[in-house]
Parts: structure tokens; sequence; C-alpha cells
């Protein structure tokens, strides 16, 4: 069974700040998806990772990932309130199966 | 386009009741799924269809039945519903491609006395 461990769990940062979520996994694969949650919402996709070395970037997010570390990152550079929210890594297996993280619940103080 | 589409909102049954929640996509997506989401332990994957016609089982399939009644529509069913049901059911679908972003319904927040 696919593990997919998130670090930090909790994250609090300040308004303007930097900072990198971390997701890494335990078996082979080279689909990897970001989500984000707002409390009380459902899950929304942020990015899609396909391939070694891919990197996507929408605003102040950054996405990128290495299938030979097993190692995804989330990256927010110049955090703003509006960011405020839980972000879940999910691996797909070789079949059709994904495999979420706990998520990083991310507070973002003015 | 509505997206993904699950009812009820909200549902309290007591223990041993049995209900069913109801999926539906209009995106024309070939895989649905069914996850529970509970504090601390991000989402897990109950049942799941590749396509019309095939349902397998995910993480944490047992008290749960499902039916992929056709392409649009994918059923979660409850026989005999526990308190260690009590949770928040997100279905979602994809298209089953290579860029197989999956798109979540609104959410069941389901409780069993």
């Amino acid at each position: 069974e696919l593990k997919v461990e998130q670090n930090p769990l909790f994250l609090s940062m300040q308004e303007g700040k930097n900072y990198t979520i971390y997701c890494n996994y335990s078996t082979t694969s080279d689909r990897l998806y970001w989500y984000r949650q707002d409390p009380g919402k459902s899950l929304e996709s942020l990015f899609v990772l396909l391939s070694n070395g891919a990197v996507k970037q929408e605003g102040r997010l950054m996405a990128s990932l290495d299938t030979k570390a097993r190692l995804s990152t989330l990256h927010i550079t110049a955090a703003v309130h509006d960011l405020s929210a839980t972000y879940f890594c999910a691996v797909q297996d070789t079949g059709n199966q994904f495999y979420f993280g706990t998520g990083t619940s991310l507070t973002v103080i003015p | 386009n509505a997206g993904v589409t699950q009812t009820p909102k909200f549902q309290v049954l007591k223990t041993g009741q049995s209900m069913t929640l109801q999926c539906a996509q209009d995106m024309n997506h070939n895989s649905m799924y069914w996850y529970r989401q509970d504090p601390g332990m991000g989402l897990r994957l109950i049942y799941y269809s590749a396509s019309e016609g095939t349902t397998d089982k995910g993480e944490v399939p047992n008290g749960y039945n499902v039916s992929r009644l056709n392409k649009r529509e994918f059923s979660l069913r409850l026989e005999s519903a526990a308190p260690s049901q009590t949770s928040v059911y997100f279905c979602a679908s994809s298209s089953g491609t290579t860029y197989n972003e999956q798109f979540f319904g609104p959410g069941t927040r389901l409780t069993v006395l």
C-alpha cells in the first residue's frame, strides 16, 4: 500500500513570508496532485504533476515533483491571507487508486 | 455544468439503519470515486469505478457497497450503519486518462448515533 506523508501538518505564517510544504510518498509513481480545501468546503484541484522535474506555478503557489526522491513540494511565495486553507497532496498508483496525505493546515497571519 | 453533485448534504442515522448516498457527474468522465474524510486522516478511498461497469475496493471498503448505475451515476450504500461510519463523504470523478485530476462533489456529512 502506498503511503503519503505531508509536513508540516500545521503551518502558521506571516503575510509576506515564504514557506514550503513537503509531500513524501513510499512507492514509485509519476502522478502527483495538489488540492486545496477551505473549511467546511470541498476540494479544489490546484496542480497536476505528471513527470520527474515537473514544475507548475499559479500565482503565489509553485509545485514541483522529483520522482526519484519520491518528493513533491508546494512553495508559497509572499503569503497572503487568502491562501489560508488546508492543502493536500495525492499520489496515484499504477492502477487507478489515489492516496492522500493527511493535509497541511495553513494559516496566514496579517 | 453542475460538475459533481451529491445528495443528501446532511444525514443523521441510528445504528443499524441503512442509506444510500447518491453521486452524479455531467463531465462525461470515465472514473468515479467515493472517499471518506475524518479529522487528521486526510481522505481515504472507499471504492472506485475506473469505467462504467467496473468497481473496485479502495483502502477502507468494509461496511460499504457501491453501484455504478451508468456513466454519470455512482452510489454508495451503507447496509447497517455504525458510529464508526460517522464522517464526511466525498464523491469525485476524473477523466481516467493521463491527466487524471479529480473533481469533487460538495460532500455529505453523515452522523451515526
